[in-house]
């Protein structure tokens, strides 16, 4: 089962600044995800980035706002640009990997808390 | 599309009561269906989850059984402990995709 870390765990921002979020995994994993989880909402998914490819965006969210980078099979990185208030969540890094259940079974990293001011 | 409607919270509950959260879904063909925890202060965590009708996930004495008649996945434990407090998600997987779609979170407190 993969272990997922991000940075910054938290971080307090300007509006009209950017902030790109690190995550590392534990192993190599082929599918990655980042997820918005705003104030007392659930979870959304904000698209999915495949290693050698584009990141695949979901409604409503675009590249120019949430560029995705993922140049290995461990890592990737979600830039929020040009904050605004609308923006302060919890962003959470996500992977697909093989369980102690014995399929593959999504694990989420801990999140990076985002304030926009 | 698919979606996941669960139990509107908070839900407070005294130590030791018997826990029901209700889920159902709307998907086409046949989804997994999931349980998270999310612990104050944690990370998201999968509970349990199951794959197919009529089958039970169970954890940390947590069970949900996945009903195709009713497109329910409702989330029962026998005795809860104040350990338990934490928010939790019904989710769902279409067999066709990765992506998992999350209902709103249930809140749940236990008090001693």
């Amino acid at each position: 089962s993969a272990v997922i870390s991000q940075k910054p765990s938290r971080d307090i921002c300007q509006r009209g600044t950017s902030l790109t979020i690190q995550c590392q995994v534990d192993s190599q994993v082929t599918m990655m995800f980042w997820y918005r989880q705003q104030p007392g909402q659930s979870l959304t998914l904000i698209a999915t980035a495949n290693q050698g490819s584009e990141a695949t965006y979901e409604s409503g969210f675009v590249i120019d706002k949430f560029p995705i980078s993922r140049p290995n099979l461990t890592f990737s990185t979600l830039t929020v640009s040009n904050m605004s208030p609308e923006d302060s969540s919890i962003y959470l890094c996500s992977v697909e990997d093989w369980g102690l259940r014995g399929t593959y079974e999504q694990y989420f990293g801990p999140g990076t808390r985002l304030t926009v001011t | 599309g698919n979606s996941v409607t669960q139990m509107e919270g908070p839900v407070t509950l005294s130590e030791e009561a018997f826990l029901t959260i209700n889920c159902t879904y709307t998907a086409t063909g046949y989804p997994s269906l999931f349980w998270y925890v999310q612990y104050p202060g944690e990370g998201l965590q999968l509970l349990l989850k199951a794959t197919k009708a009529d089958d039970k996930g169970s954890n940390k004495g947590f069970e949900a059984t996945y009903r195709k008649e009713t497109t329910s996945f409702h989330l029962e434990k026998g005795s809860v402990q104040v350990s338990d407090s934490a928010v939790y998600f019904c989710a769902l997987k279409d067999s066709s995709a990765s992506k998992i779609i999350f209902g709103s979170g249930t809140r749940l407190s236990i008090r001693p």
